[in-house]
Order: C-alpha cells, then structure tokens, then sequence
C-alpha cells in the first residue's frame, strides 16, 4: 500500500463546477499538508498548506483535513479553464522531515 | 525577482558520465530539496537539506549525492548516471520557519541518460 493514495483521473467538468479533489494516506503521523498544482511543463505551485486538521479556505479554493480517517479534500469552486492542470496533494511528519507526494490529479475545466 | 534556478534545463547524456545539476536560490530559504517526477510515479524525494551541511535522504536517494556548503546552493551529483535516472528533476525551497510546508518549484531538469 501506498503511503499517499490519489485518483489519478482524468476528471473533466465544465466551467462553474466544484471541483473535488482527494487523497488518502495511510502514516498517522502525517502533521502538515500540502497542494500543490502544477501546470504542464511546469514546476508545482503551492496551493494550500494547513497543519493538523480542520478546513482553510483562501479564495475559491478549500482545504480540508480529517486525521481521523486519513483524508484530506481540496475543493474548487467557480472553476475556470485557468484551473485545468495537475493536482498533488503532499504532506510530512515535522515541518524539517522528508515529504511524500500523491501521483497528482489531472483535471480539464471545460469552458 | 524571488526564485529557484536549475541548471541546465535540458541533459542527454551517456551511461557512467558524472554530472552536476545545480540549484540556487535568492530567498535565505533554509529547507532546499531535490525530486524527480516520473509518469505513474508522481514526485518522488531524492534529498532535503534542513539548513547548511545539514542534509538527509528522502524516498529515492540511491544513485545520488548532495551537498550545501551555501545557503543558496544544493547541487544534486549523479556519479555513475543510469538509465533508470532519466526523469525531471526538481529542485524546491522553502520560506524561512515553514520547512517543507510551502515549497518553490524551480522550472525543472529533464535528464536523459543512454
């Protein structure tokens, strides 16, 4: 089993939609978690980073996480064509530790 | 302009050939890291550094050297190259106190070795 587990896709929706992004992992010690995009040919951009669980919200985009059942959710609202790219969820033990990405989720928004 | 820079962007090379890739950055960035992303794979932690001469393996360091004599610089050596070691790497660094929360991506290395 893999440590951090993500739908690869592809998802497809059209412009306006939410968007819900997913993954799971397995190690309890994971603390801190990421999301990342990352646009083709490009390297990743931090999305969102929240520490421990609970929800965080910056503009149209919401993290959330549930240690409790090892889950974490990215969700998009109002999704843009701009939005069209790969997602990685990523997280680690400490803030100075080694991090493990999921295999990212590969999402078109069609106008 | 705050950024992380790699060199060179595009490597083809042979079997057995050393290289150096090299990574800086112009933020004080404490944490700096190296990965490679393959299809299927996703990104995959070769080496991170926590601060000067300060560095530790991650899930793929076999095949792999780094140092950090420089806060700025994290050179990744790949002594032997291999086939199995044509990837895209990355080089990241992350805000000061924030470790590997929030990292910058450089624009990435793809490496082919024959």
């Amino acid at each position: 089993q893999k440590e951090v587990e993500q739908d690869p896709g592809p998802l497809s929706v059209p412009e306006g939609a939410i968007v819900s992004l997913n993954c799971t992992y397995s190690n309890s010690a994971f603390q801190y978690f990421m999301w990342y995009r990352q646009y083709s040919r490009k390297g990743p951009e931090l999305l969102m980073y929240t520490y421990s669980s609970g929800n965080k919200e910056d503009g149209r985009f919401t993290a959330q996480v549930d240690k409790s059942s090892k889950y974490i959710s990215l969700f998009i609202r109002d999704s843009q064509p701009s939005d069209s790219a790969t997602y990685l969820c990523a997280m680690s033990k400490t803030s100075y530790d080694k991090v493990i990405f999921g295999p990212g989720t590969s999402l078109s928004v069609i106008p | 302009e705050a950024q992380v820079t790699q060199n060179p962007r595009y490597l083809i090379t042979v079997t057995g050939k050393k290289l150096t890739v090299t990574c800086s950055q112009n933020m004080n960035h404490e944490y700096m890291s190296w990965y490679r992303q393959d299809p299927g794979l996703g990104l995959r932690q070769i080496y991170y550094s926590m601060n000067v001469e300060v560095t530790d393996k991650g899930d793929v360091p076999e095949g792999y050297k780094v140092s950090r004599k420089e806060k700025r610089n994290f050179p990744l050596i790949l002594e032997s190259p291999s086939p199995n070691q044509t990837s895209l790497y990355f080089c990241a660094s992350s805000t000061p106190g924030q470790g590997a929360g929030e990292q910058y991506f450089g624009p990435g290395t793809r490496l082919t070795v024959t």
